[in-house]
């Protein structure tokens, strides 16, 4: 089973600011197999990023994603109000053929 | 518009069975596989498992082989959760997701798209 890490576990940030959350990987993951989700308190997740660095349609273009092999960073370039949420790396791999970090709290500063 | 809509919150005691329910709409519900992901209270996303709605083969976490069965019925485009004798430690958010138009070799999702509400799942004595 592949675990993922994510740090930091909370981030403290203000308005404006650039955002950089982390995604380390046991193993090497396929880039093609790394997706990103926020969820908001109260909310279902939802997703912002596949493949590693592909962005939802209808998410902004102030979420980026990159990285490759065991590593991978999901970049926020101007947080907005609500951007403030919990944020999910997700990796596609067998029994369990989905697993989750363990989330990085992005709180306003 | 496509929508995931699950059923209510329960409250249950240890030992009873329960069985909860996701319902598509806006899209082919056959045509994308339903996983279902559990949250336990403050925690994170742990992936139960799937079920194809098309002919209802099911692949499980080996965390929740045993414990949980995911079934659907395709004529009303609803797939379920169902447990046969609750614990205090099933208590959690459980939601239902669709497989993300994006597959891997095998034509397996590789993420999720559109999720349910949740259904909160409280089990005490």
């Amino acid at each position: 089973e592949i675990v993922l890490t994510q740090s930091p576990g909370t981030l403290s940030l203000s308005p404006g600011e650039r955002a950089t959350l982390s995604c380390r990987a046991s193993q090497s993951v396929s880039s093609n197999y790394l997706a990103w989700y926020q969820q908001k308190c109260g909310q279902a997740p939802r997703l912002l990023i596949y493949g590693a660095s592909s962005r939802v349609t209808g998410i902004p273009d102030r979420f980026s994603g990159s990285g490759s092999g065991t590593d991978f960073t999901l970049t926020i370039s101007r947080l907005e109000p609500e951007d403030f949420a919990v944020y999910y790396c997700q990796q596609y791999g067998t029994s369990p053929e989905y697993t989750f970090g363990q989330g990085t709290k992005l709180e306003i500063k | 518009e496509v929508q995931l809509v699950q059923s209510g919150a329960e409250v249950k005691k240890p030992g009873e069975s329960l069985r909860i329910s996701c319902k598509g709409s806006g899209y082919s519900f056959t045509s994308y596989w339903i996983s279902w992901v559990r949250q336990m209270p403050g925690k994170g996303l742990e992936w139960m498992g799937r079920i194809d709605p098309s002919d209802s083969y099911t692949n499980y976490s080996p965390s929740f082989q045993g414990h949980v069965t995911i079934s659907a019925d395709k004529s009303i485009s609803t797939a379920y959760l169902q447990w046969s004798s609750l614990k205090a430690s099933d208590t959690a958010m459980y939601y239902c997701a669709k497989g993300f138009n994006y597959y891997d070799s095998s034509g397996y999702p590789l993420a999720f798209d559109y999720w349910g509400q949740g259904t909160l799942v409280t089990v005490s004595s």
